[in-house]
């Protein structure tokens, strides 16, 4: 079975600087999705963005970013240029490509905060 | 982006009654929806994944019983939790996957108080 590890229970950020969330991952397919989902305290879960496996390019969307290592199965988000909005809970998440295993599998959760 | 509703937002009841949750699909059709709890400060955690006119799946340690999951067309899918009990209080999160695409989306979630 697959398995999602945030080892950052808390993470702590200056507004306007950059930090980085880490996650790691275990599974023995060669082809799945990975994404960091932003929960805010309104419990919305929103994506953030989203990895094809199979993409070696790094996705990017606006000031989120990530650092995908496949053969480490390594998934780290990097917020840049951080605003108080982004203070929240972020998950990282595993999804399979095979249709008849394609639930997602979250991590533990980080919770970020954003210092003004 | 695709919409997914849930209701009520927010429910309180007495040990022993059943609670039915909705999630729809607002603007797109799903096949398959996930039903998802959440404990304070912990992660979401899937219950059961459910395909449209057929019988959920459910994830180990998750009674089929209790929380029973219907299904019955594109847009809809409900979870009625039977014979609540006060450690059935949790936030149930629902998740709706776009016909045959990669796309998932959540629901608000919602807040079941037993007391």
């Amino acid at each position: 079975a697959q398995t999602v590890t945030q080892s950052q229970p808390e993470m702590s950020v200056q507004e306007a600087e950059t930090v980085t969330l880490s996650c790691t991952y275990d599974t023995s397919e060669s082809d799945y999705y990975l994404f960091w989902y932003k929960q805010p305290p309104s419990r919305q879960m929103i994506l953030v963005i989203r990895q094809e496996a199979y993409k070696q390019q790094n996705a990017t969307e606006n000031r989120f970013s990530v650092n995908f290592q496949k053969a480490a199965k390594s998934f780290s988000l990097k917020i840049s240029d951080s605003q108080l909005g982004d203070a929240a809970m972020y998950f990282c998440a595993y999804r399979s490509s095979r249709y008849n295993n394609n639930d997602m599998r979250f991590g533990a959760g980080t919770r970020l905060t954003v210092k003004p | 982006g695709a919409v997914v509703s849930q209701h009520p937002s927010r429910v309180i009841c007495k040990s022993g009654t059943s609670v039915k949750i909705e999630c729809r699909s607002l603007d797109f059709q799903a096949t398959t929806m996930f039903w998802y709890r959440q404990f304070p400060k912990q992660s979401l955690m899937l219950m059961a994944t459910s395909n449209e006119g057929s019988k959920a799946t459910y994830e180990q340690g998750v009674e089929k019983d209790k929380f029973l999951i219907n299904h019955a067309s594109l847009t809809l899918s409900t979870l009625t939790v039977t014979s609540a009990h006060p450690e059935d209080s949790s936030f149930y999160i629902c998740s709706a996957r776009v016909i045959a695409g990669n796309e998932q989306f959540f629901g608000p979630g919602t807040r079941l108080t037993v007391l």
